[in-house]
């Protein structure tokens, strides 16, 4: 069974790096056709897609954050990472790790649902 | 950025039925997704492509499309079901999330 867990620094100073990593075990993440994917939520408010990448490397971001944002495969330790530059107190939120189905058809698939999420780990913002 | 729109709150009384509805232009091209998010933990897909259940998910969660509008429908709502409930879709390409603001659920 698929299972995802965010690791990194819980606290963050603001105009620093936020870096985390997200562990996939029980699967192979080279080998997948789903889009590793990150969310976030701030405190109190509402899910908020940071962005994407494909087994191949190919990422996708939210505008939003795009020229702050990298998310990159690590295949080695099967895993994939969010680095987001220059923070301020508004990045302070639930970071969540998560698959995102792929256009591929696989049955017994979600179609492109995200479908396995890590628990989430929190990063507050602060000097 | 684009967005899908959801009422903020819903509120029912146990038993009755609660209805979470959920636009946008997007929806037109795009199918959708619902999950449901409960106090500290992730949220959880309960609807997929408009209208499917996942293995494990209550007969009572259905989910219907009319147009750029879906709804996700839960019968005979249970006390246990009170949580947050989001959609999501897509842009036109299928490769950007767009989630709605989420609807809250309180069973009186």
């Amino acid at each position: 069974q698929l299972q995802l867990q965010e690791s990194g620094p819980g606290l963050v100073r603001p105009s620093e790096t936020l870096s985390l990593n997200c562990n996939v075990s029980g699967g192979a993440i080279r080998k997948s056709s789903d889009y590793w994917s990150w969310i976030r939520q701030a405190p109190g408010k509402g899910l908020e897609w940071i962005g994407s990448i494909y087994s191949s490397g190919t990422t996708y971001y939210n505008p939003s954050l795009k020229g702050r944002l990298t998310i990159s495969i690590e295949a080695s330790k099967n895993q994939f990472s969010l680095k987001l530059l220059s923070v301020t107190a508004a990045d302070s939120a639930i970071y969540y790790c998560a698959k995102r189905g792929g256009i591929v058809v696989v049955p017994g698939a979600l179609g492109r649902a995200i479908d396995v999420w890590g628990h989430g780990t929190m990063v507050i913002v602060s000097s | 950025s684009a967005a899908l729109t959801q009422p903020p709150s819903v509120s029912v009384s146990p038993g009755q039925p609660a209805r979470i509805t959920c636009s946008a232009d997007e929806l037109a091209s795009q199918y959708a997704y619902w999950y449901q998010q409960k106090p500290g933990q992730a949220p959880v897909v309960i609807i997929y492509k408009d209208t499917e259940r996942p293995a494990g998910i209550p007969e009572r969660f259905s989910g219907s499309r009319s147009g750029t509008t879906v709804t996700m429908t839960i019968n005979a709502v249970q006390a246990e079901d009170e949580a947050d409930y989001y959609c999501q879709s897509a842009d036109s390409s299928g490769t950007y999330v767009i989630f709605g603001g989420g609807t809250k659920l309180t069973v009186l």
